[in-house]
């Protein structure tokens, strides 16, 4: 069964740049039609996809994200990637990576991981 | 984007009730709803797909209707460990779009 980490900083300085890794066991990131997904959650508060990529390195994100993001995936380490900048306290949340079924189920998940944002 | 509410924000049941929950997609979204279950402290976990279709290993007392812009989840006998948050997901269109969410509770 895949499992999915979420690992980086948990503080960040406002301007600075939001930097994640999801490590994939379990399986091949490279297998099967999935795409992989970004999705945070502010404490308290609903869910909010970023966006996600698929094996190919195609890329879809949040229109109100995406002047800020940019998620990448390494193949070879399992491995994908969410960068966020110039982040500001109203980006302080917990972090999910999702394995994205269709394009569009999020049928497995990390455990998150909070990052709060501040000086 | 495809705007998504759900009705009631929260609710308290006794277990062996049937529980239900609504939710309202701001256009036509056909069938393409999935429902969600959170419990505190956790990541979600996808008991529904395509509006009406339960993911392999959710319990039966978990089923969703609906098409277009109205949709329904029910749990039919209330569990104990069914106390969670419950959030609707769109994919109709991107961005990706939830609810903002049913606490559930026991009474």
């Amino acid at each position: 069964q895949v499992q999915l980490q979420e690992s980086g900083p948990g503080l960040v300085k406002p301007s600075q740049t939001l930097s994640l890794t999801c490590t994939v066991s379990g399986g091949s990131i490279s297998s099967g039609s999935y795409y992989w997904s970004w999705i945070r959650q502010p404490a308290g508060k609903g869910l909010e996809w970023i966006g996600r990529i698929y094996t190919s390195g195609s890329t879809n994100y949040n229109p109100s994200l995406k002047s800020r993001v940019t998620i990448s995936i390494d193949t070879s380490k399992n491995q994908f990637s969410l960068k966020l900048s110039s982040v500001t306290a109203a980006d302080t949340a917990v972090y999910f990576c999702a394995r994205t079924d269709r394009g569009s189920n999020f049928d497995s998940w990390g455990k998150g991981t909070l990052v709060t944002v501040s000086s | 984007d495809v705007q998504m509410t759900q009705s009631p924000s929260s609710l308290s049941a006794s277990v062996g009730d049937r529980v239900t929950i609504t939710c309202q997609a701001s256009q036509d979204i056909n069938n393409y709803l999935n429902w969600y279950q959170q419990k505190p402290g956790k990541a979600p976990n996808l008991l529904i797909y395509d509006a009406s279709n339960l993911k392999t290993g959710v319990p039966s007392r978990f089923s969703g209707s609906g098409s277009g812009t109205d949709f329904t989840f029910t749990i039919s006998s209330l569990q104990p460990e069914d106390i969670a948050t419950y959030f609707c997901q769109q994919y109709e269109n991107l961005p990706f779009t939830f609810g903002p969410g049913t606490n559930v509770d026991i009474k």
